[in-house]
């Protein structure tokens, strides 16, 4: 099975200063075939679904303001939200897609506010 | 719209079974797939399985091979998560979510409880 590995486990960041997560899977999602990294990430309010935000490691979901973006590829990824907003206020989760049907996710990552 | 619409809460006795359902609306069921994820009080995500729609195929994490069973019925557009010989730590919220996590249900609730 694909570990997923974020870090940090929680930060906390100035509203309008720049928030970053880190995500390490323990082996490459990025499928030579198609150049594509399997790799989304998902922001978690308390009482609510997952939102699925990036997908192939840096495409936005629709809807989801420009202040998020993500990057990287094989085994290093980021998610960079550029200017935080209060309602940024979530938990954030890694996750492959790359292992046919078998999704692993990261441990989370709990963004709040300094 | 995509809508999964789950199943209510329940509560179960350890030793018990729950069977938890996740109806689909909005697009046609059998070009995706449908993923089972959980979340224990106050824990991260955790991948347990993934049923096609189409052909019946199963996927299960191994964590869970045995005492999960993930099912699709197409004539109501309806998939279910089985979970067999319930224990208190199987206390969470279950989720489906279509394929691998674009859309996702609201969550149901299922307390184990002597």
């Amino acid at each position: 099975d694909i570990v997923m590995t974020q870090s940090p486990d929680s930060l906390a960041v100035s509203l309008g200063e720049r928030a970053t997560i880190n995500c390490k899977p323990s082996q490459s999602v990025l499928y030579r075939s198609d150049n594509k990294n399997y790799l989304a990430w998902y922001q978690q309010k308390p009482g609510q679904p997952p939102r699925l935000l990036i997908y192939w490691a840096s495409t936005r979901a629709s809807g989801v303001p420009d202040r998020f973006s993500g990057s990287g590829s094989g085994t290093d990824f980021t998610l960079t939200i550029s200017s935080l907003q209060a309602e940024d206020v979530a938990v954030y989760y890694c996750q492959q897609y790359y292992t046919t049907h078998m999704y692993t996710f990261g441990q989370g990552t709990k963004l709040e506010i300094k | 719209q995509v809508q999964l619409v789950q199943s209510g809460a329940e509560v179960k006795k350890p030793g018990a079974s729950v069977k938890v359902s996740c109806k689909a609306s909005g697009y046609t069921f059998t070009d995706y797939g449908l993923s089972w994820v959980r979340q224990a009080p106050g824990q991260g995500l955790e991948w347990m399985g993934w049923v096609s729609t189409y052909n019946d195929e199963t996927k299960y994490a191994q964590k869970f091979q045995g005492r999960v069973t993930v099912t699709a019925e197409t004539s109501t557009n309806t998939a279910y998560l089985e979970v067999r010989s319930l224990r208190s730590d199987d206390t969470a919220v279950y989720y489906c979510a279509r394929g691998w996590g674009d859309q996702w249900g609201q969550g149901t609730l299922v307390t184990v409880s002597s």
